[in-house]
């Protein structure tokens, strides 16, 4: 299989704990994004990876909030000291070198309660 | 800032039909517009990628336009069928160098009557 995949698929934990979530982009995908979404909206861009580079953060992802990509193939995300408000869908895409298309996976669905 | 918006929000159709979707754009200096599909509960799955200086591109019953100058880009769906029945959303990049964050629609819900 040579798409984007994400694990876990849900996640359910309790206000408070830490999670982590996994992406395997596409093999030689040097651009790695995640977004998030919430019912009834786009998704909204979190962080963007060049390779292991993390160049760009969005204002949305608050200190406990962390992204990793550290050999530039596949990333985790973390947060910290979950809050309800963090119940979404964290999605990741990947691209290739010098075209535009975003590939997306599968989605974690995270809820907070 | 760009802002993308999407009519209808929601459109419910019978089998066979020829339908429309409008996708809205406020800057035009995009470098391409791209068109998915999204089922319930699942990702996202790239339907078609307009660049700008493209005007259409089809793939089988999808046929996607671009008009750079009015910030628009319309999403034609051909004899549509009940499996045709998802959400559509439309995205542009940012205008930021190498990182092609997408700004998003909030999509349109088709469903597809039997």
């Amino acid at each position: 299989d040579t798409g984007v995949s994400q694990n876990p698929r849900h996640k359910i934990t309790k206000r408070g704990q830490n999670v982590t979530f996994r992406c395997d982009p596409i093999s030689e995908h040097n651009r790695l994004y995640w977004y998030r979404q919430t019912l009834g909206q786009g998704p909204e861009f979190l962080t963007y990876f060049q390779n292991e580079a993390q160049l760009e953060k969005s204002r949305l992802l608050s200190d406990r909030f962390s992204a990793e990509r550290p050999k530039g193939s596949f990333s985790t995300l973390e947060i910290q000291r979950t809050e309800q408000g963090d119940s979404a869908m964290y999605l990741c895409a990947s691209s290739p070198p010098h075209a535009d298309t975003q590939y997306f996976g599968p989605g974690t669905r995270l809820t907070v309660l | 800032k760009q802002e993308v918006t999407q009519i209808p929000a929601a459109l419910s159709v019978p089998e066979g039909e020829n339908l429309v979707l409008n996708c809205s754009f406020t800057d035009s200096a995009i470098y391409n517009l791209q068109w998915f599909r999204q089922d319930p509960g699942k990702g996202l799955t790239s339907l078609l990628l307009i660049q700008s200086s493209q005007r259409e591109q089809t793939s089988g019953r999808l046929n996607a336009s671009l008009d750079k100058s009015s910030g628009r880009s319309t999403l034609y769906i051909a004899a549509s069928q009940p499996g045709d029945s998802a959400t559509y959303l439309c995205a542009v990049p940012s205008d930021a160098g190498n990182n092609r964050k997408l700004i998003w629609g909030l999509g349109t819900s088709l469903a597809v009557n039997p």
